[in-house]
């Protein structure tokens, strides 16, 4: 079955320090992974996605098939970085695809 | 650019009480989700409806109904609220239901007392 696991509730780290979310997935097929972001009470956005390799707000994402990750990290943590991280595995089911979550990490930096 | 809008933001109901949360978007896309929020849960997918005229269940759909009523509209219906569905809804949309990118409404805050 398709699952995502993110093994950390709660990531706190200090300005300047350099930030990793874990995330581990279980998928047979081909994934397509993606890092969606929520600021306090905003709505989810995506804040990358594998396919495009690309970095955004400073972040970068490697998926590593091997070990079945796509860790989120970035060098240097900025308060405004303080949010919750979802990590989603996109896959095909049948004729239909879809999106599963994981649990969710809560990202804190302090000043 | 709306993209994603629901309604209400926030609602209280008593156990028993029936409602619909509504949500509709503007870019044309063809698939469109409910998920339900939960503090150490996740994102959970209520139900889905890959393109307009089709809804399928998702992780957790008992206690829900769903309607597709257009290619812009997806409605999610508590019949019966329960206690248990307290939570955080969100609406969401994607071009197509193979991994593209979701786009999220702000959020529906349900109480059931």
């Amino acid at each position: 079955a398709q699952r995502v696991t993110q093994p950390e509730k709660l990531l706190s780290v200090f300005k300047g320090a350099p930030v990793e979310l874990k995330c581990n997935y279980s998928y047979s097929g081909s994934p397509e992974l993606f890092w969606y972001v929520q600021y306090s009470r905003q709505r989810l956005q995506l804040l990358l996605r594998h396919i495009s390799r690309e970095s955004i707000k400073g972040f970068t994402a490697d998926l590593n098939k091997g070990e079945t990750s796509f860790h989120l990290k970035k060098p240097f943590a900025q308060e405004e970085d303080s949010a919750m991280y979802y990590c989603a595995l996109g896959y095909y089911g049948g004729s239909q695809g879809n999106l599963i979550f994981g649990k969710g990490t809560k990202l804190s930096v302090k000043p | 650019n709306a993209g994603v809008t629901q309604t209400p933001k926030f609602q209280v109901l008593k156990t028993g009480q029936s409602m619909t949360l509504q949500c509709a978007q503007d870019m044309n896309h063809n698939s469109m989700y409910w998920y339900r929020q939960d503090p150490g849960m996740g994102l959970r997918l209520i139900y889905y409806s890959a393109s307009e005229g089709t809804t399928d269940k998702g992780e957790v759909p008992n206690g829900y109904n769903v309607s597709r009523l257009n290619k812009r509209e997806f409605s999610l219906r508590l019949e019966s609220a329960a206690p248990s569905q307290t939570s955080v809804y969100f609406c969401a949309s994607s071009e197509l239901a193979s991994g593209n990118t979701i786009y999220f409404g702000e959020g529906s805050w349900l109480t059931v007392v």
